[in-house]
């Protein structure tokens, strides 16, 4: 286990359709986290979970967006009817602590 | 919520010389301030961080000062070399029970020339 794990790395999806992301964080990390970066901005907080519980959400997600972690493991981000703002990169992260965060390679969203 | 303003977006060095990144934030309650390089299509990696008991804290040419009463927080590169070349990106959480998401800067674009 050498570090978080993002599939897929990249995702082209057309307009409406729902997409599915998977994050496989260090095995030893209790707390797990979901960010979105932009072209030129830093990772914006999406939502947080403390092993299977969900425990913040950022105001400005969509209903559309959801996330699970079923058994405090893997988590997986899920996106409906998607639109041309959901481009973005979804960038996985998780802590021991909430100190030293290490962040997955990211998945790359185009929505066309 | 958290603000966390971060200055200058770009900055260009000459290779040895220092660079200085600054960045400030809203929330008195804030305590943990880590920052984050990333270079072109990878990860962001965590380089250095501090926490509010502390005032400054250096790990071979990297150093980090915090200034609580101020509420800013800098980094400091010295001797910088071309793999320096990154963005940047400083960051705010307050660590408090469960509580413990980031909030980042917008970057700082760091380039060193030969």
């Amino acid at each position: 286990d050498t570090g978080v794990s993002q599939n897929p790395r990249h995702k082209i999806t057309k307009r409406g359709q729902n997409v599915t992301f998977r994050c496989d964080p260090i095995s030893e990390h209790n707390r797990l986290y979901w960010y979105r970066q932009t072209l030129g901005q830093g990772p914006e907080f999406l939502t947080y979970f403390q092993n299977e519980a969900q425990l913040e959400k950022s105001r400005l997600l969509s209903d559309r967006f959801s996330a699970e972690r079923p058994k405090g493991s893997f988590s997986t981000l899920e996106i409906q009817r998607t639109e041309q703002g959901d481009s973005a990169m979804y960038l996985c992260a998780s802590s021991p602590a909430g100190y030293g965060y290490t962040f997955g390679s990211g998945t790359r969203l185009t929505v066309v | 919520g958290e603000n966390v303003e971060q200055h200058p977006s770009t900055l260009s060095v000459q290779e040895g010389d220092s660079a200085v990144i600054k960045c400030t934030y809203s929330d008195s309650a804030s305590n943990y301030f880590p920052w984050y390089k990333q270079e072109l299509g990878k990860r962001p990696q965590l380089i250095i961080d501090i926490r509010s008991n502390v005032g400054e804290k250096k790990d071979q040419r990297i150093a980090v000062t915090l200034n609580k009463t101020a509420k800013h927080f800098s980094l400091h590169i010295t001797e910088t070399q071309p793999e320096d070349s990154a963005v940047y990106f400083c960051a705010a959480s307050k660590i408090a029970g469960t509580a413990s998401k980031l909030t980042f800067g917008t970057g700082t674009r760091l380039q060193v020339t030969l």
